[in-house]
């Protein structure tokens, strides 16, 4: 199946400071890929959903200035946690839909980022 | 929107089968998922159903039944690696919503 990327899979960070995350599709193209969070023993809960070349769309009570989201190529979108205070500290997940997917939504996850705001 | 709903916990002993239920209740439907997730990794792909009926695939199966707006993943020969959280995941546009998933532990 199709390979998704993320780096880094772990960071630890002081409060206040950024950290970008990376999604890269690595054998496909993807013209939309979704940002998800999850809380311990909690499922994942959609953030935004990032299209190539446009406005990321961000669900309802997702901070647009807070979390960053640039899906400048078809192959890579970036997740910026800015200012990040403890209540971040979450496990970051990102997913591709391939391009030629049609009406079948098959989705490939990223293997995830764990962030530690201390 | 969508309200998804299975349950938190269940238990099973090797070889056993266990069915894992969702409910569901969406403005509109594209697709019902079903993923398996270990702690700390990604969810993997389990199953996908959008016509009613079941769908089999090894040792997993999947159902649905639209006018119901319910589904069940059922998990035959049950082995400890199939310990893991279940979740079910409705396509809404183009992402998918996830329910809370359902932790399964399998004892030997």
């Amino acid at each position: 199946g199709a390979v998704v990327s993320q780096h880094p899979s772990w960071v630890i960070c002081k409060s206040g400071t950024s950290v970008k995350i990376e999604c890269r599709s690595l054998d496909f193209q993807a013209t939309t890929m979704f940002w998800y969070r999850q809380f311990p023993k909690q499922s994942l809960m959609l953030m935004a959903t990032s299209n190539e070349g446009s406005k990321a769309t961000y669900e309802q009570g997702v901070e647009k200035d807070k979390f960053l989201i640039n899906h400048a190529s078809l192959t890579l979108s970036t997740l910026t946690v800015t200012s990040a205070h403890p209540e971040d500290s979450s496990f970051y997940i990102c997913s591709a839909r391939e391009v030629l997917a049609g009406d079948y939504n098959e989705q490939f996850f990223g293997p995830g980022t764990r962030l530690t705001v201390l | 929107g969508q309200n998804i709903d299975q349950p938190t916990e269940m238990t099973a002993t090797e070889g056993a089968i266990v069915q894992i239920n969702c409910t569901y209740q969406t403005s509109g439907f594209n697709g019902l998922f079903w993923y398996q997730q270990h702690a700390g990794e990604a969810p993997t792909f389990l199953s996908y159903n959008v016509l009613d009926g079941l769908e089999e695939k090894g040792r997993f199966s999947s159902f649905l039944s639209r006018s119901k707006g319910y589904s069940y993943l059922l998990l035959k020969e049950l082995q400890m690696k199939d310990s893991a959280s279940y979740l079910c995941a409705d396509q809404a546009g183009t992402a998918l919503i996830f329910g809370k998933g359902t932790t399964l532990s399998v004892s030997s």
